[in-house]
């Protein structure tokens, strides 16, 4: 159980494009879903935080205009990576927490995104 | 905000070896301590984790440690394997179920 699924798993694009990822939890319904950004040999960067059915709540120093999130249901975030540039190339990882509550976090597989 | 520091960054170890990674936090609110394994490319995988109101926790080879006082936290694998290598992240929550992650442990098990 607590099984996070993510789409695509890697994705290259121009530079200028937008980039939509999906995070779905497969057997469970998740009220909060979280998305990470990892560089290279790096740890995970909480970016913001996805509620079902409000804003999302971004870490400081995220824009939230270049990472639009969506959290449209109990089982699908999205995040839109706006007018990609080379900078914005990287890991992108979703989580979701158990509805009963607990913090544990399930991770999704991950993206890797490349813009050239 | 709560802030997390891991070490050592980088531990290689011979197969049968016990590793130690450490951790300490900031937050004295912070109840919930997981412990992740990622591999290359991968999902970070969640191998055992610790609340606040207990103080160790055993799961086979891996054993987690909590000392609430001194606010840090370790990792213990007994009998390394070779399939053990991986990056080791350590985490601890911050506000309702955000995590935030220590900058992770590079474990090299050689046979």
């Amino acid at each position: 159980g607590a099984v996070v699924s993510q789409h695509p798993s890697r994705v290259i694009c121009k530079s200028g494009t937008s980039v939509k990822i999906e995070c779905r939890s497969l057997d469970f319904q998740a009220t909060t879903m979280f998305w990470y950004r990892q560089f290279p040999k790096k740890s995970l960067m909480l970016m913001a935080t996805s509620n079902e059915g409000s804003k999302a709540t971004y870490e400081q120093g995220v824009e939230k205009d270049k990472f639009l999130i969506n959290h449209a249901s109990l089982t699908l975030s999205t995040l839109t990576v706006t007018s990609a540039h080379p900078e914005d190339s990287s890991f992108y990882i979703c989580s979701a927490s158990h509805p009963l509550g607990t913090d544990t976090q399930y991770f999704g597989p991950g993206t890797r995104l490349t813009v050239l | 905000g709560e802030n997390v520091e891991q070490h050592p960054s980088t531990l290689s170890v011979q197969e049968g070896d016990s590793a130690v990674i450490k951790c300490t936090y900031s937050d004295s609110a912070s109840n919930y301590f997981p412990w992740y394994k990622q591999e290359l490319g991968k999902r970070p995988q969640l191998i055992i984790d610790i609340r606040s109101n207990v103080g160790e926790k055993k799961d086979q080879r891996i054993a987690v440690t909590l000392n609430k006082t001194a606010k840090h936290f370790s990792l213990h694998i007994t009998e390394t394997q070779p399939e053990d290598s991986a990056v080791y992240f350590c985490a601890a929550t911050s506000g309702f179920q955000k995590l935030v992650f220590g900058t992770g442990t590079r474990l090299l098990v050689s046979p």
